[in-house]
């Protein structure tokens, strides 16, 4: 079993603010590592697929890094809107399955 | 294009009976795979199906059980069911194992 750990658990910003979160795992040996928006009563959207070390991605507002020497992967959003508000997945894939954190929950207060 | 399906959106049980839960993946998709979530914890691998067989599975007892069919739908079986079954249940498609996943909508599943 492998534990991926996501902080903060919840974070409430204003409309505007930038903001990120963290997803840490202890081990290097993974195919990729995924990031998931989770909007209420809706399905996990697919954000980001990250495999190699510096990469980093971008999408709109929304980019996210993976240093896997120290085992973690940054999610930044730049000028929050409300529409962020959702909860942020990370999930890494092994060969075998992913393993998910439990997320950071963004509320984006207008 | 079709996303993938999920049926039932919501169901209640009662302790003991047995379910069955639905998943029809986007076209195309060989892979599906069964997730479980509970209040506090992050999405729980059930297992995963690739051209109808089980290629990987998670740590949970012998009553979850699943299987693909060749046109690559997907049903979940739970017998005996226990309160702590009362959960979200989310089913993924992907092309291929490690791919990016398509998630239903889920299932809510309530045991009484």
């Amino acid at each position: 079993i492998l534990n991926v750990e996501q902080s903060p658990q919840s974070l409430h910003v204003q409309e505007g603010d930038s903001t990120n979160f963290t997803c840490s795992f202890p081990s290097s040996n993974f195919y990729a590592l995924h990031w998931y928006r989770w909007e209420t009563a809706k399905s996990p959207e697919a954000l980001f697929v990250m495999t190699l070390n510096g990469d980093e991605k971008k999408k709109g507002r929304i980019s996210a890094t993976l240093n896997t020497k120290e085992g973690y992967s940054y999610l930044y959003i730049k000028g929050s809107q409300p529409e962020d508000s959702a909860t942020y997945l990370c999930a890494l894939h092994t060969g075998n399955q992913f393993y998910f954190g439990t997320g950071t929950s963004l509320t984006v207060i207008p | 294009k079709a996303g993938v399906t999920q049926t039932p959106r919501y169901l209640i049980k009662t302790r003991g009976q047995q379910v069955t839960l639905s998943c029809s993946p986007i076209s195309g998709h060989r892979s599906v795979s069964w997730y479980q979530q509970t209040p506090g914890q992050g999405l729980q691998f059930l297992f995963e199906y690739f051209s109808e067989t089980q290629r990987n599975k998670g740590n949970f007892p012998g009553r979850f059980s699943g299987r693909q069919f060749s046109n690559s739908r997907s049903e979940m079986n739970v017998s005996t069911l226990e309160l702590g079954d009362s959960a979200l249940y989310l089913c993924a498609s992907s092309l291929r194992a490690g791919y990016g996943y398509t998630f239903g909508s889920g299932t809510r599943l309530t045991v009484v």
